[in-house]
Formats: C-alpha cells, structure tokens, sequence
C-alpha cells in the first residue's frame, strides 16, 4: 500500500479549470485504476490500464481523461465537462501474478469552488 | 458486466457480538472475491480474499464463504470490536480474467457500540 503514492491530497478548482491528479507506484504492479466515492455510491471505476500506452474506460468516464506513458505512472485529468467533479478520487493498483487483488493510494480530495 | 448487490447498507452490533454482511453477484464466471474495509478518511484496505475453488476462508476472527451455485458469498466478522467500525466493500471479478478489473458493491457501514 505505501507504494502508491497520490498527489495533492487536497485540491481546490474553480468551476471551468482542468485539474490533474497524480498517481505514482513503485511496486511494478502492472495494472493501474482510477475510482470516483461519493458518499453511498461506493466505488466507481472511471479508467483502468493493464499495460503501458493502453487503456480503458470505467463505468464513468465522461468528463475525465488518463495517460499510461510509463509503468509507474497514470495521472488523471478532471475536465472542466465533468459536471459534478467534487469528490474523493482512489487510485489503485495490482500485480499480474496476485491476480486480481489491488491496492489503493490514500486518495485525493477534490473541491469545486 | 457484472452487478455486485450488498447488504445491509449500515450495520450496528453491540461489542462482542457477530456482523455479517452478504453480497451477490451476476457472473457466473467470476473467480476471485474480496473484501475491503475502509476507515473513515482513508484509503480501502484489503481484510481478506477467496477463489472460485474455496468455501470458506478464516483469518482470526475475520471468515468469508462463498455459494457459487447461488452466486453469494458473505463476510462473518465474531467478537466485534470498536475498532472494527468502519465501511466494509464487497467485489467480484471480471469474468474469469487473471488482470481484470474488479466489480464494488456499495459498501456497508458498520458500527460496534461499546
């Protein structure tokens, strides 16, 4: 879990502005997530990537963009067409041969203002 | 895709005594079951896990079993304690796939009361 490491943990965005959260691992894990909670939603998957230079989208992608440029890295893009982007954002991440267990980073917190 | 249902959304039990949360899925094929505990604030923390190919599972006073054949498996936690007062997430597997993604139920509030 300490591997996963998300920045900024608390961010503030005027309405109209693109923010972009980091997520970096160092655990070589393969797979890389990203989950939207909201308060009784649980966890929704926005994107996910099982290898560099490739991805997918979630459940709920519109509005929101990602990059797998490089292995440890998968930073996301709130757009300003996300209409409702106040919430917590998990990143995650798994390691092939665990299968299917993930790990998450400690999160970031994004406010619209 | 799959639809994973959980139950009860808050759970209160007195300390000492046992919670259970059950969840369901869809996919017949889905192989691997975990089960997340969240603290208020923080990230979800894997408590424990079970395959396709187990019943049931135990760690400490932490155990899961699974019905394939009616596609539930539940979390029993005994002898509760205050400190296991957290939100609890449920998931199953993408259809059978080692690197796939993993399905949430919505989570269940439990509270242990003192």
């Amino acid at each position: 879990d300490g591997g996963i490491t998300q920045s900024p943990k608390y961010l503030f965005r005027k309405e109209g502005q693109n923010v972009t959260l980091s997520c970096e691992q160092n655990l070589n894990h393969d797979a890389m997530y990203w989950y939207r909670q909201d308060p009784g939603q649980g966890l929704r998957l926005i994107y996910y990537s099982q290898i560099v230079n490739d991805f997918q989208k979630g459940d709920i992608a519109e509005g929101y963009s990602v990059s797998r440029e490089k292995k440890e890295s998968f930073p996301l893009t709130v757009t300003s067409a996300q209409k409702n982007p106040t919430a917590f954002y998990l990143c995650a991440s798994s390691f092939r041969s665990s299968g299917n267990t993930i790990y998450f980073g400690e999160g970031s917190w994004l406010t619209v203002v | 895709g799959e639809n994973v249902e959980q139950h009860p959304s808050t759970l209160s039990v007195q300390e000492g005594d046992s919670a259970v949360i059950k969840c369901t899925y869809s996919d017949s094929a889905s192989n691997y079951f975990p089960w997340y505990k969240q603290e208020l604030g923080k990230r979800p923390q894997l408590i424990i896990d079970i395959r396709s190919n187990v019943g049931e599972k135990k760690d400490q006073r932490i155990a899961v079993t699974l019905n394939k054949t009616a596609k539930h498996f539940s979390l029993h936690i005994t002898e509760t304690q205050p400190e296991d007062s957290a939100v609890y997430f449920c998931a199953a597997s993408e259809k059978g796939s080692t690197l796939g993604r993993l399905y949430f139920g919505r989570g269940t509030q439990l509270t242990v009361w003192p």
